[in-house]
């Protein structure tokens, strides 16, 4: 059974900081591994997706990085702006067949003070 | 193409009552799942359709919890008997795509508090 850990659970930096979050998880046969933001009672929106076979995906002033041989993801936020306040979640998909379901983590809280 | 829209937003009910939830996929998404978060959890998993079939159920989806795709567009979901354990944001997303170009899109949720 797939168990993802995000830590820390919550993080407050000063705008302008680069940041790092991270994810582990316990079955490294994943399909891939995904990266939502979500914003207080809201959806989640897709900020990154990561196949098994990659190491990083980049979209703007988000990396994220993929070491499967660890179990670990983490999602690198350059320059931190105030709007970039939400819940991080990651999660990923086992190479089980049949099965497609996203296990996720219990997310991270990022508050960007101005 | 407005991505995943989901009906109602919020519902409010008694304990006791039968409630149903919608989810309207993106159109050309063959596959559907339903999630269930609560406050400070990470989204779980309830149950996943490709097409009109149900593929697969999490133990968390007991008895009182139905899925249906009828036509393998859009979804219900019904909770009968509500209990307030049910209190929770219930989350639709939908996909395309095989193995590990699959990315799922997550709706805006309903959220439903039961008294």
């Amino acid at each position: 059974k797939q168990e993802v850990t995000q830590i820390p659970a919550a993080l407050s930096v000063p705008e302008g900081e680069n940041l790092v979050l991270n994810c582990s998880f316990t079955d490294s046969a994943i399909y891939n591994l995904q990266w939502f933001r979500q914003d207080p009672g809201k959806g989640l929106t897709s900020l990154l997706l990561i196949q098994s076979s990659q190491r990083e995906q980049t979209s703007g002033r988000l990396n994220a990085s993929l070491d499967k041989s660890s179990g670990r993801s983490t999602l690198y936020i350059a320059a931190s702006q105030p709007g970039d306040s939400a819940t991080y979640l990651c999660a990923s998909n086992i190479m089980d067949t049949g099965r497609r379901a996203l296990t996720f983590g219990s997310g991270t809280r990022l508050q960007v003070q101005p | 193409d407005t991505g995943v829209s989901q009906n109602p937003r919020h519902k409010i009910t008694k304990r006791g009552q039968n409630v149903t939830f919608r989810c309207d996929p993106i159109s050309e998404h063959n596959r559907l799942y339903w999630y269930r978060q609560t406050l400070g959890q990470g989204p779980e998993f309830l149950t996943y359709f490709q097409n009109e079939a149900q593929l697969e159920k999490s133990r968390l989806l007991s008895d009182r919890f139905s899925a249906e795709r009828p036509k393998g567009s859009f979804s219900t979901l019904e909770i009968q008997r509500t209990e307030q354990g049910d209190s929770a944001m219930y989350l639709c997303a939908s996909s395309s795509g095989t193995g590990n170009q699959e990315t799922q899109y997550f709706g805006p949720g309903t959220r439903l508090l039961v008294l």
